[in-house]
């Protein structure tokens, strides 16, 4: 059974940094590509970043480029994202998500997400 | 990475058919098969419902199903069922640096 578990979430203050992280079990994760999306609180859906198998293809939202890093430990099996100067309108639920085969052609697994809230 | 475009809310009867459009650009939806649909309930993970436009994961209703023309997607919710009232996002690939944008979303509500 596929299982993504992120942790790492909480409360911090404006212009902090957190780090979130993602266990994966269940499948081959060394096999797909990952990304992080997240949800303000009663908002949409936002892809934030994602990263290929082999970490050779990165990419990001706008909205975090320069401040957000996506990487991946295929030995540890986990996702990470290291978030820095945060905003308040960083707050939401970040879910850890993996891929279909082909990448970018879906995300057939999300995690129960993790709560970031960036207090003013 | 504008959002693509979908209606805020779509309703029907029991047993009847609705559709959720998604509109967006030749950059996105019209330039990549990678058109994907999920649903979610309250307080819950989305689930991936359709992928590459019209392919169904294991599980899934047949009820379900995804076409699109030019810069538009569709999902096409057959047999109207009270589970199936949530919300209901597309979303696209955009380009190599843009792995994937979402719509707007579409509120669906059985009557």
């Amino acid at each position: 059974e596929v299982q993504l578990v992120e942790s790492g979430g909480g409360l911090v203050q404006n212009g902090r940094s957190l780090r979130l992280s993602c266990a994966a079990s269940g499948f081959t994760f060394d096999d797909y590509a990952m990304n992080w999306v997240r949800q303000a609180p009663g908002k949409g859906l936002e892809w934030v970043s994602g990263i290929s198998w082999n970490s050779g293809i990165i990419g990001y939202a706008d909205s975090v480029k320069g401040r957000f890093t996506i990487s991946r430990d295929n030995a540890k099996n986990s996702l990470y994202l290291q978030m820095n100067s945060l905003r308040p309108e960083d707050t939401a639920f970040y879910y850890c998500t993996k891929d279909k085969p082909a990448m970018s052609s879906g995300l057939d697994y999300w995690g129960q997400g993790t709560l970031v809230t960036v207090s003013s | 990475q504008s959002a693509l475009t979908q209606p805020a809310s779509v309703s029907g009867s029991p047993g009847q058919s609705i559709t959720i459009s998604c509109t967006g650009t030749s950059s996105d939806v019209g330039s990549y098969n990678f058109v994907s649909w999920y649903q979610q309930h309250p307080g819950k993970a989305p689930k991936l419902m359709i992928y590459e436009v019209s392919k169904r994961p294991s599980g899934v209703s047949n009820r379900f199903s995804g076409s699109k023309s030019g810069n538009t997607a569709s999902l096409t919710i057959s047999g109207l069922q009270a589970e199936d009232e949530a919300d209901y996002y597309c979303c696209s690939h955009g380009g190599r640096s843009t792995f994937y944008v979402f719509g707007t979303g579409t509120k669906v509500t059985v009557l």
